[in-house]
């Protein structure tokens, strides 16, 4: 069965720099596009960032543009967000999700606080 | 940016009552709309995708409609397992996805 596992949250000082982690099983990681969606501390849900099956194009929401950058190692099957220069309003709980209309593949989630 | 605006912000319901949810979007995003579930603490799930298509286990109860700009998730019979925040998300604009910001269904 498809399992997505998020790792690498904590907490880190405005400025800081944190990189996750989804380590992802069950399927054929590198036919498939990855998502990155954030849900701040009792707020709705917000998409961040995406990168295509082999890693050739990404997408980033104006929000973290310039300062998170996407990435994926196909050959160990894992995708990765490394985030720069934290705000305080990046802290949220990050999920990895697979990009599959008809499907609902979502990991728990791993918890990031930005704050001093 | 496709804005969805989720109505309303809060629903009141008793167990066994019909629920309606809307979702309309800033501009067409012709059937690719999604609703997901979430409970606290939980991941999202996928209830309906592709405006009226019920996700792989998800109840009959469970029933999406609209096209273009304008949405509806019913409920037709509210099971106490129900009462929880329902987010709409298109992806017509893939792969900049948006989501509404929830319709938060609770027990009256």
């Amino acid at each position: 069965q498809v399992q997505l596992v998020e790792s690498g949250g904590g907490v880190v000082q405005p400025g800081g720099s944190l990189r996750l982690s989804c380590a992802a099983s069950g399927f054929t990681f590198s036919s498939y596009g990855m998502h990155w969606v954030r849900q701040a501390p009792g707020k709705g849900l917000e998409w961040v960032a995406f990168i295509r099956y082999d890693g050739s194009n990404k997408y980033y929401a104006d929000s973290v543009k310039g300062r998170f950058t996407i990435s994926r190692d196909n050959s160990k099957n894992t995708l990765y967000l490394q985030m720069n220069s934290l705000r305080a309003e990046d802290t949220a709980v990050y999920y990895c999700a697979k990009d599959d209309p008809g499907g609902d593949y979502w990991g728990q989630g791993t918890l990031v606080t930005v704050s001093s | 940016e496709i804005v969805l605006t989720q109505s309303p912000a809060t629903l009141s319901l008793s167990p066994g009552e019909r629920a309606t949810l809307s979702c309309r979007a800033s501009q067409s995003v012709s059937s690719y709309l999604a609703w997901y579930q979430q409970k606290p603490g939980q991941a999202p799930r996928l209830l309906i995708y592709d405006a009226s298509n019920r996700a792989t286990g998800i109840p009959a109860r469970f029933s999406g409609s609209g096209s273009g700009t304008d949405f509806t998730l019913t409920i037709s019979s509210l099971e106490p397992e129900d009462f929880a925040v329902y987010y709409c998300q298109q992806r017509s604009n893939w792969p900049l996805i948006t989501f509404g910001q929830g319709t938060r269904l609770e027990i009256k």
